[in-house]
C-alpha cells in the first residue's frame, strides 16, 4: 500500500523564482494537511483540506503561499515569488477521517538562495 | 489562544530507566495525537487518544489523556536506546485548529 507520495524530495532555487510542491495523499483518504518545519519555528500547519475544500489556511504565511487540491488524488502547495525564509521541509499528510492518525510523506526540502 | 506545551524541550536519560513527557494545552479538546520523528525523517503516528481517561501503550511507550487537565503523559518504560528520537504532541481544538507542540528530544545513552 503506497503511502503519501510528495515530490520532488530535494528542490534548490533562486529567490524570486516560483516553487511548486506536490503531494498525492493515501487513495481514501478524505483529509489532508501540508506543514512546513524549520529549526527556529519548528512544525508549523499551513492549511488542511477536507474532501478537496480548503478548512482552515490560517497558517499560509502570506499571499505568496497558495495551495490547492483539484481533486482526491492531488495537492499543490505554490510559493510565487519565493525567498531565502522559505527555505524549509514542506510536509504533506493524509487521514481518512478527522480523528485519524495522519500519515506523513517524506517531505520536501527547500532551499531558496 | 490557542497553545499545547511540552515538556521538557530535551530529556537525556540512560537505558533502563524511566520517564515521562508532558503535554498540556490550553483550552477544550478531547483529540490528541502523540508523534515520533528520527533526525531528517518523517512523522510516524503513534497514539491518537480521543477521550478522557484514555489510554494506549505499543511496546514501552504509554500515552494518557486527562482532558479536565487538559493534560496527556508520554510515559516511557526502561528506555532503550532505540527510543532516541523527537516526540511531538498535537491537539485538535475546537474549531478545526491543529496545533503541534515544539516537541520533546529525546535522547537515550547506553
Amino acid at each position: 500500500d503506497a503511502g503519501v507520495i510528495q515530490s520532488p524530495r530535494h528542490e534548490v532555487t533562486e529567490m524570486g523564482q516560483e516553487v511548486t510542491l506536490r503531494c498525492k495523499p493515501i487513495s481514501g483518504h478524505d483529509y489532508l494537511f501540508w506543514y512546513r518545519q524549520t529549526m527556529m519555528r519548528g512544525l508549523e500547519l499551513l492549511i488542511y483540506f477536507n474532501n478537496n475544500v480548503p478548512i482552515d489556511d490560517s497558517g499560509m504565511p502570506e499571499d505568496r503561499f497558495s495551495a490547492k487540491m483539484p481533486n482526491a488524488s492531488f495537492s499543490t502547495l505554490k510559493i510565487q515569488p519565493s525567498e531565502p525564509r522559505d527555505s524549509a521541509v514542506y510536509f504533506c499528510a493524509s487521514t481518512g477521517g478527522v480523528t485519524g492518525p495522519q500519515h506523513f510523506g517524506d517531505g520536501t526540502r527547500l532551499s531558496i538562495l | 489562544e490557542l497553545k499545547v506545551e511540552q515538556n521538557p524541550l530535551f530529556l537525556s536519560m540512560q537505558e533502563g530507566k524511566n520517564y515521562t513527557i508532558y503535554c498540556n494545552y490550553s483550552t477544550t479538546s478531547d483529540r490528541l495525537y502523540w508523534y515520533r520523528q528520527d533526525p531528517g525523517k518523517s512523522l510516524e503516528s503513534l497514539f491518537v487518544l480521543l477521550s478522557n481517561g484514555a489510554v494506549k501503550q505499543e511496546g514501552r511507550l504509554m500515552a494518557s489523556l486527562d482532558t479536565k487537565a487538559r493534560l496527556s503523559t508520554l510515559h516511557i518504560t526502561a528506555a532503550v536506546h532505540d527510543l532516541s528520537a523527537t516526540y511531538f504532541c498535537a491537539v485538535f481544538f475546537y474549531g478545526n485548529k491543529l496545533v503541534f507542540g515544539a516537541g520533546t528530544i529525546l535522547r537515550v545513552k547506553s
